[in-house]
């Protein structure tokens, strides 16, 4: 695997139920982001992790929990969502640096809530 | 506070001609200037990016950018479009300090 991976690429929920979304990044990087995008909006930054400590959360619903257990992996865990939480929800990394930082992105995955 | 204006949602071409996406900003400080490309059901790839080198900056695919620092512009061109081209297109400004702020995308259609 190269690059930033997602799984699932597509989901769908109900109200009630409690899934994940997981991330993995292969290129050594230290910071890692989750992002939602929704239609007809810009991207939107959820959270922030770097070196595995959470340094933003962009006062995001906390029917969204996010894990980041070592700087390659990165979770989103989910529960009791609405169907406005439909979305296509990319992550990214980064490596962090003074100045410039790129971020990669993943694939995504498609949420759909029911 | 960093922002990204993209002009035209859409935008419409034929195959061989010129692929112009407008892009300005606003950034109180010099800023880091991406382009990002979305095919239908992919996440983000970098097309290219502006950091204070050259102010021409070539891409993947062909695509190339200009940063006017006058205009407060960094628009995306490409001579000659191809079909492939078809995605939506994202500007987007960061300052450092992990704070990417994008644009709302031009969705570029090409026609045979």
């Amino acid at each position: 695997e190269t690059g930033v991976t997602q799984t699932p690429r597509h989901l769908v929920m109900g109200m009630t139920n409690k899934k994940s979304l997981k991330c993995e990044q292969h290129l050594g990087h230290n910071a890692m982001y989750w992002y939602k995008q929704s239609a007809k909006k810009p991207l939107e930054l959820m959270f922030v992790y770097n070196f595995k400590e959470q340094t933003e959360n962009n006062s995001v619903p906390s029917r969204f929990s996010p894990e980041c257990p070592n700087s390659s992996h990165l979770f989103l865990h989910l529960h009791t969502l609405q169907p406005e939480d439909s979305a296509l929800y990319l992550c990214a990394s980064s490596q962090i640096a003074e100045g410039e930082e790129t971020q990669y992105f993943g694939p995504g995955t498609r949420l759909l809530v029911l | 506070a960093q922002s990204v204006t993209q002009l035209g949602s859409h935008v419409s071409v034929s195959e061989g001609a010129l692929v112009l996406l407008r892009c300005n900003y606003s950034s109180s400080v010099p800023p880091y200037l991406f382009w990002y490309v979305q095919y239908p059901n992919q996440g983000l790839q970098l097309l290219l990016k502006y950091t204070s080198a050259a102010t021409l900056v070539k891409g993947i695919n062909g695509f190339e950018a200009e940063f006017k620092k006058s205009e407060t512009s960094f628009h995306l061109t490409k001579p000659s479009a191809h079909m492939s081209d078809a995605a939506e297109y994202f500007c987007a400004v960061s300052t450092g300090f992990q704070k990417l702020v994008f644009g709302t995308g031009t969705r570029l259609l090409v026609s045979p």
